[in-house]
Formats: structure tokens, sequence, C-alpha cells
């Protein structure tokens, strides 16, 4: 079974404060996705990452950075956390190309910016 | 960009009854629809895909249909039990990177 872990389920934070999200994975999948969850908008990719030190863009990405220095880790880096960014954080991963793969969630973290 | 639509948002029907959830899509390249569904505290998880050289697929009590014509799908759950109460996602690639996931459909079994 594919093993998508989180460092942390539920994180509380102060306004500025720099925040970092962890996820790790077991299977060797080559791509890994962060995503945040609101009510209403559902999931929305922040960043994504296809291999080692490399990563792209998704679809809301301002506020937010990542990290890739091994292909089992992947972080999310909220610079100077705002309170617009409290909200669920999914990390997720992709063995080959998205567009015909499963992708495996892990469990989410919990982010409530003060 | 690829844009997903999901319907309804909420859905309640009583135990035994069958549930409907729709999305549309407006990527005709896209190729692959998959369903998700995520239990209170965890993430989504997998429970049905369904590739564009299909129209219908089966397992057990859940089925997935897909209209290519129209750019549809949708997620079939029939003799719903307490267990599938939960919210579900559709998604559908951007013909890039990435899923783009609809909104979600909160499924509610009542008993």
């Amino acid at each position: 079974d594919v093993k998508v872990t989180q460092s942390s389920r539920y994180l509380v934070k102060r306004t500025g404060e720099k925040v970092f999200l962890e996820c790790v994975q077991d299977m060797d999948h080559e791509n890994m996705f962060w995503y945040r969850q609101d009510p209403g908008l559902g999931l929305r990719l922040i960043y994504f990452s296809y291999d080692v030190k490399m990563k792209e863009k998704g679809d809301i990405p301002e506020g937010y950075s990542v990290s890739r220095e091994k292909k089992e880790r992947f972080s999310l880096i909220l610079e100077s956390a705002s309170t617009n960014q409290t909200s669920m954080y999914l990390c997720a991963t992709v063995a080959g190309r998205v567009g015909g793969e499963t992708q495996y969630f892990g469990p989410g973290t919990r982010l409530l910016v003060l | 960009g690829e844009n997903v639509e999901q319907h309804p948002s909420t859905l309640s029907v009583q135990e035994g009854d069958s549930a409907v959830i729709k999305c549309t899509y407006s990527d005709s390249a896209s190729n692959y629809f998959p369903w998700y569904k995520q239990e209170l505290g965890k993430g989504p998880q997998l429970i049905i895909d369904i590739r564009s050289n299909v129209g219908e697929k089966k397992d057990q009590r859940i089925a997935v249909t897909l209209n290519k014509t129209a750019k549809h799908f949708s997620l079939h759950i029939t003799e719903t039990q307490p267990e599938d109460s939960a919210v579900y996602f559709c998604a559908a690639p951007p013909g890039a990177d990435g899923l783009t996931f609809g909104k979600g459909t909160h499924l509610i079994i009542q008993p």
C-alpha cells in the first residue's frame, strides 16, 4: 500500500510566522502535489513537483513556496502566514504522469492562522 | 485550463436508495475521470475511475458513466449504506499537469 504522511494533523500559527508543512511518501513516486481544501471551493492546486529540485506553480501559488530536496519528501512553505491561509492542506503523490494514474492523498494538515 | 462543475453540492438520500452525482468538464482532450471519497478527518481516496475508451464501469455498488460527446460523467451508488456518507469529488486532467477537481458533493445517508 502507498503511504503518504504529513508532518502534522493540526497546526496553530500566528500571522507573520514562517510555516513548514512536510509530506513524505514511501512508494518512490516521481510526482508530488500540494492542494488546499476550503468549503465550497473544493481542492485547489498550489504547487507540484515532477522530480527532485523541480517545482511548478499550480493555480494558487501566491504566498507559498515549496522545496523538494529528496524524492520522497515535498515541503510546503508559507513565508509569512496570513489569516486567509487558514485551510486544510493536502499532499498527494502519483507514480506516473498525471492524466491516467491514481493520486494518493495524505491525511491532511488543518492549519489555523491567528 | 480545465473547468469541472459538480452537482449537487449536498445530496441526502434514504438508506437503501440510489445516489447520483454529476460532473461536467470543458477540455475535450481529457481522457481520465476519477472519483474520490473523503471521509471525515481523512484525505480523499480513489473509489473508481474511467477512461475515455469506455462508457461505463462498475465495481459492486458503485458505477461511473461517461458521455464524451456531452462532456459529462456521473457517479452512481446503489443500495446506499451509512458508510457511504462522505464528501465525493470528481476530477479531470487539464491536459497538462495535475487534476482539476469539482467542488465536492456532501452525501448524507438518512437512516
